[in-house]
């Protein structure tokens, strides 16, 4: 009954580095999200998947990169990480709706990777 | 664009008391309304939900009812527990949508 499963769950890294975050579900969801959250900004979407195959930018894709290998997996790369991407990182996945859309299915949320950059 | 506001916390309550959180949305069409709580070192996890207008989502005792007149969706429970201390996000997400539009999150304390 795992659900959505994030790794590591903390890093720490110096400017500069590179990083991926990964992100898998096993509920069989088509789409899958990255977000970071932050104090007093709540929860701000960085990339999304509608469904395997495709990916989009979300609010603050900037530093960013994503992959959906497979139906599953989401992984997210920082190429070179600043301090400003401080912060928690979480992966959510949502199932379709029988209409093909996806309106009144709610996210569900790994427990979030902790990134520090120095 | 679509927008959630909710009232900024932190909200500090003695254990037993009525809580209210507020939320107000802007949206056009006829989005699906959520609550979500999230615990310390956690991730989000679904509370309640109403997909259209006068629904009434509950769970743990905790209730919000769907209001288009209003553009309200706001969270009440009448006796809250040191346990209920977390932070609750009100969220929407449209028809048909990939996204969902989350709130700035509301901190709640529970005393004993």
């Amino acid at each position: 009954n795992a659900g959505v499963t994030q790794t590591p769950k903390f890093q720490v890294l110096k400017t500069g580095q590179s990083m991926t975050l990964q992100c898998a579900q096993d509920m069989n969801h088509n789409s899958m999200y990255w977000y970071r959250q932050d104090p007093g900004m709540g929860l701000r979407l960085i990339y999304y998947s509608a469904s395997e195959g495709t990916t989009d930018k979300g609010e603050v894709p900037n530093g960013y990169n994503v992959s959906r290998l497979n139906k599953r997996e989401f992984s997210l790369r920082l190429e070179s990480a600043a301090p400003s991407q401080t912060s928690v990182y979480f992966c959510a996945s949502s199932e379709r709706s029988g209409t093909g859309g996806e309106g009144n299915q709610p996210q569900h949320f790994g427990d979030g990777t902790r990134l520090s950059i120095l | 664009g679509n927008s959630v506001t909710q009232m900024e916390g932190p909200v500090t309550l003695s254990e037993e008391a009525f809580l209210t959180i507020n939320c107000t949305y802007t949206a056009t069409g006829y989005p699906s309304l959520f609550w979500y709580v999230q615990y310390p070192g956690e991730g989000l996890q679904l509370l309640l939900k109403a997909t259209k207008a006068d629904d009434k989502g509950s769970n743990k005792g905790f209730e919000a009812t769907y209001r288009k007149e209003t553009t309200s969706f706001h969270l009440e429970k009448g006796s809250v527990q040191v346990s209920d201390s977390a932070v609750y996000f009100c969220a929407l997400k449209d028809t048909g949508g990939f996204k969902t539009i989350f709130g700035a999150g509301t901190r709640l304390f529970v005393k004993a």
